[in-house]
Parts: C-alpha cells; structure tokens; sequence
C-alpha cells in the first residue's frame, strides 16, 4: 500500500536536544496527524493539522501543516528520556470522517543523557 | 475512560492453525478498524467498519483473512490458515464521526508469531 516518506529513518540525540522529522507525500491529504509509539503500545495521537499551513503546538511539539498540502513537519524541542520512541506522520483525505489513514515510514528516536 | 481493547496480547501458534484476533472499540465509536505492522510494511489498514458494516476490505491481503463486527461492541480477524508471514503486530483503532476533530484512536495490538 501507499505509504508516506518521512525523514529522518532514525536519530540519536542528546537530552536537551531540539529535535526537526518531516514527511512528505506525492499526494495531497486534507488532514495531517501525527502519531507516537512506544515499545509494547498502539499509536498515541500527539497532534492533528486541518488546515495547509497551519502551526500548531502541544507542549513542547510543534507541528505544521505544509502550504502544499503534500507535506508536515514536527519538531519538539528540549527533548527528555521520554520522548524515545517512534514517531508517525498520517495523511488523511477529509477530516473528521474515517477515510483511510495512510501513514509515514516512522522516525525512530533515541535520547542519550 | 476505557480505551480500544485487544486480546490476546500475544499469540504464538503453528502455520496451519486458525488465529483468531479480538477487538473492543471505544463506547460510543461508530467506526473501526484493522491495521497489520511489520518492519517491512509499516502500518496497513486491512479493513474497517462503519455501523458494523464492512465498507472498504481491500487492503485484506487474501482469502485467508475475514473480518466480521457482530455489534457495536466487538470485532474479530480471523486468518485461517496461518502461514509464517503473517506473523506481525495487528492493531485496532476506533473513532467516531460525531467530532469535527476526533481522529482514530488505537489498542495496544496483539502480536502474532506464526512458526
């Protein structure tokens, strides 16, 4: 199946790092989510983008929706132990309905102390 | 709140045998569906319900899976037979339409090893 490119496969950084991951599509998508997940556990939502070129913030996770509407993008910044995992771009055609998701590759983060 | 329920959480069983996978959705969700993660594939939605009616099957990879939602409450995926390469971690997600801003949410997946 159709699946989003996101960048980078995996990164290694140190605590306090900011850290910058994009996705990007030969499609347009409507709605862009973004998702985390931890060993063991299903995808959590960490945030939803509705509109192209939106920027959007939960905490210390940013996110934007590309004016293309082909691409987002997610940084988080002072990055902490607990921020390890697998982060997931979604594209979805219409938002607020169950059109398909189609998701990003993941990006795999790692944090040293 | 209750979230998406799964089980088993692990299955570990030989090619051959019949593999049943169990879903809860979240009360009050309308819409659900079945998604397969492996390192190669990612995340594939195989199907997804709406009203407890299949409406899009396509990603289902053959006629090995069946999917069925009795009622609002419950959903099994079924693959009989198992073959080694369906070993992967399957995940069901629910959500609703009432809310303009009320995207997909997941279980924590069972993960199936077939030998």
């Amino acid at each position: 199946g159709q699946q989003l490119n996101q960048s980078p496969q995996s990164m290694f950084i140190q605590e306090g790092e900011d850290v910058s991951m994009n996705c990007t599509s030969s499609s347009i998508f409507n709605t862009w989510l973004w998702y985390k997940q931890d060993p063991g556990e299903g995808p959590v939502l960490l945030i939803a983008l509705y509109k192209a070129g939106e920027l959007t913030s939960n905490g210390r996770l940013t996110a934007q929706f590309g004016i293309t509407r082909k691409d987002s993008f997610l940084n988080i910044s002072a990055s902490i132990p607990s921020d390890v995992g697998i982060y997931f771009c979604a594209g979805q055609l219409s938002p607020g309905t169950a059109s398909k998701l189609t998701f990003g590759t993941g990006t795999r983060l790692q944090v040293t102390l | 709140d209750a979230g998406v329920i799964q089980s088993p959480r692990h299955e570990v069983t030989e090619m051959g045998q019949e593999v049943t996978l169990r879903c809860k959705p979240i009360s009050g969700h309308d819409y659900l569906f079945w998604y397969r993660q492996t390192m190669m594939r990612g995340l594939e939605l195989l199907i997804y319900f709406n009203n407890n009616v299949p409406i899009d099957d396509s990603g289902m990879p053959e006629d090995r899976f069946s999917a069925k939602m009795p009622n609002a409450s419950f959903s099994t995926l079924k693959i009989q037979p198992s073959e080694p390469r369906d070993s992967a971690v399957y995940f069901c997600a629910s959500s609703t339409r009432d809310s303009f801003n009320q995207p997909q949410h997941f279980g924590d997946g069972t993960r199936l090893s077939i030998l």
